[in-house]
């Protein structure tokens, strides 16, 4: 099936330890994203790369690390966890310009740092 | 600074009713406008992708609206069912080029009762 998927979808963890989330896609897309969900559905913008390249990287701890092995691939690396990163976090897509702008959605990661 | 706001935050309705749910943005130079569907623990899904150019889009029993102008867009879902709840999500982008980013609105938690 085409679409982006995320693993794990669920992740429980306590704090100070370092985890990962990873992301493809697989509908031949150049951007890729992360955003995070926070406890009241709020959705903010992380991460964004095109082409492997970081092009957005918006006011984020320097605990999290973005990765982008090739352009079908976006991993999630976060270190020394805090309570406060427990979240849900969704990776997404979009097609290269010119495009219609849509960008489509993983299923999320729910993390949880206890 | 865009800054989209969604009005009512929750909604419940008998099953049946034709209802809206309103989107604002504060600044009009948009892109498009992206409504998504969230179900509990679920990820996003696309609804509807209107262009900066367009006044509005139809899927089924959805269909929303775009008013740059005034910096708003309204979702109507005609004869709701309860299959129709969940949280809804309005998003703008600025434009469609790799460094933009999705700024969502804050959602409308929507009901239907049986």
């Amino acid at each position: 099936d085409t679409a982006v998927s995320q693993t794990p979808k669920y992740l429980v963890t306590q704090m100070g330890n370092d985890k990962s989330i990873k992301c493809e896609q697989n509908l031949g897309h150049d951007t890729m994203y992360w955003y995070k969900q926070d406890s009241k559905k709020f959705l903010k913008i992380m991460f964004s790369y095109n082409n492997k390249e970081l092009i957005i990287n918006e006011t984020v701890p320097n605990r999290f690390s973005p990765k982008s092995p090739d352009k079908a691939h976006l991993n999630l690396h976060i270190n020394s966890l805090e309570l406060g990163d427990s979240a849900v976090y969704f990776c997404a897509s979009s097609p290269p310009p010119p495009n219609t702008g849509e960008l489509f959605f993983g299923e999320g990661s729910r993390l949880t740092v206890l | 600074k865009q800054e989209v706001t969604q009005i009512p935050a929750a909604l419940s309705v008998p099953e049946g009713e034709n209802l809206v749910l309103n989107c604002s943005f504060t600044d009009s130079a948009i892109y498009n406008l992206q409504w998504f569907r969230q179900d509990p623990g679920k990820g996003l899904t696309s609804l509807l992708l209107i262009q900066s150019s367009q006044r509005e889009q139809t899927s089924g029993r959805l269909n929303a609206s775009l008013d740059k102008s005034s910096g708003r867009s309204t979702l109507y879902i005609a004869a709701s069912q309860p299959g129709d709840s969940a949280t809804y999500l309005c998003a703008v982008r600025r434009d469609g080029g790799a460094t933009n980013k999705l700024i969502f609105g804050t959602g409308t938690l929507l009901a239907v009762q049986p």
